[in-house]
């Protein structure tokens, strides 16, 4: 089944300690992405991949890093997470630059 | 200014009837434009996506865009109780300055009463 897994679904961390968000998509796209969702916010951008060992910022990167070292994988590191950091986190996979996104089932994080 | 606004609704159509869903977007560069469908707890679905001007239609659906208003909008017809969800508006744009943005909307709430 074509799909973009990410894992964890859930997961409460405390302040200051480092997390990593796995995603994994097995449709071979070339862009990945990740989203934040928060209410009255919606959906937000916080980096994309246009390939292996390409990345670039969206629109809220501050706080985030990320890594693309094989076409499937794209890992979401929070180095230092912060409670503005609690939200609902989606990564996203699409074949081409201009083609909708695919979205995987969300992880719901937790910094207190 | 937000890149793409979309009334919050609620929206309430009665079953059988045609919903509409509006969205407007402020980057006149925006390429490329979608639908996409988020039930509650879940992740958004695509429905439709458009690149030019005029109507493009699937099933139930038709996605309208009008560039020089700056507006996409969505309409489901012979509305369903299944299609009570949230909308949410996408627009794209993608160029060498600045790399390949998406913008959402907050999305409309729909709920089609049986």
């Amino acid at each position: 089944e074509a799909q973009v897994t990410q894992n964890p679904r859930y997961l409460i961390t405390v302040t200051g300690k480092k997390l990593t968000v796995t995603c994994s998509q097995n449709m071979n796209h070339e862009y990945m992405s990740w989203y934040r969702q928060d209410p009255g916010l919606g959906l937000r951008q916080i980096y994309y991949s246009m390939n292996v060992e390409v990345t670039d910022k969206g629109d809220v990167p501050e706080g985030y890093k990320v890594s693309r070292k094989e076409k499937r994988n794209f890992p979401l590191i929070l180095e230092s997470p912060s409670p503005n950091q609690t939200s609902l986190y989606f990564c996203a996979s699409s074949p081409t630059r201009n083609y909708g996104y695919t979205f995987g089932s969300g992880t719901r994080l937790t910094v207190v | 200014q937000k890149e793409v606004e979309q009334n919050s609704g609620p929206l309430s159509v009665p079953e059988g009837a045609i919903a509409s869903l509006n969205c407007t977007y402020s980057d006149r560069g925006s390429q490329s434009f979608f639908w996409y469908r988020q039930y509650s707890g879940k992740s958004p679905e695509l429905i439709m996506f458009i690149y030019s001007n005029g109507d493009k239609e699937d099933g139930r659906f038709t996605a309208q865009l009008n560039k020089a208003s700056q507006y996409v909008s969505l309409l489901i017809r012979d509305s369903q109780p299944s299609d009570s969800a949230t909308y949410l508006c996408a627009v794209n744009r993608f160029d060498d300055d600045t790399g390949n943005q998406f913008y959402f909307g907050t999305g409309t709430s729909l709920t089609v009463i049986p």
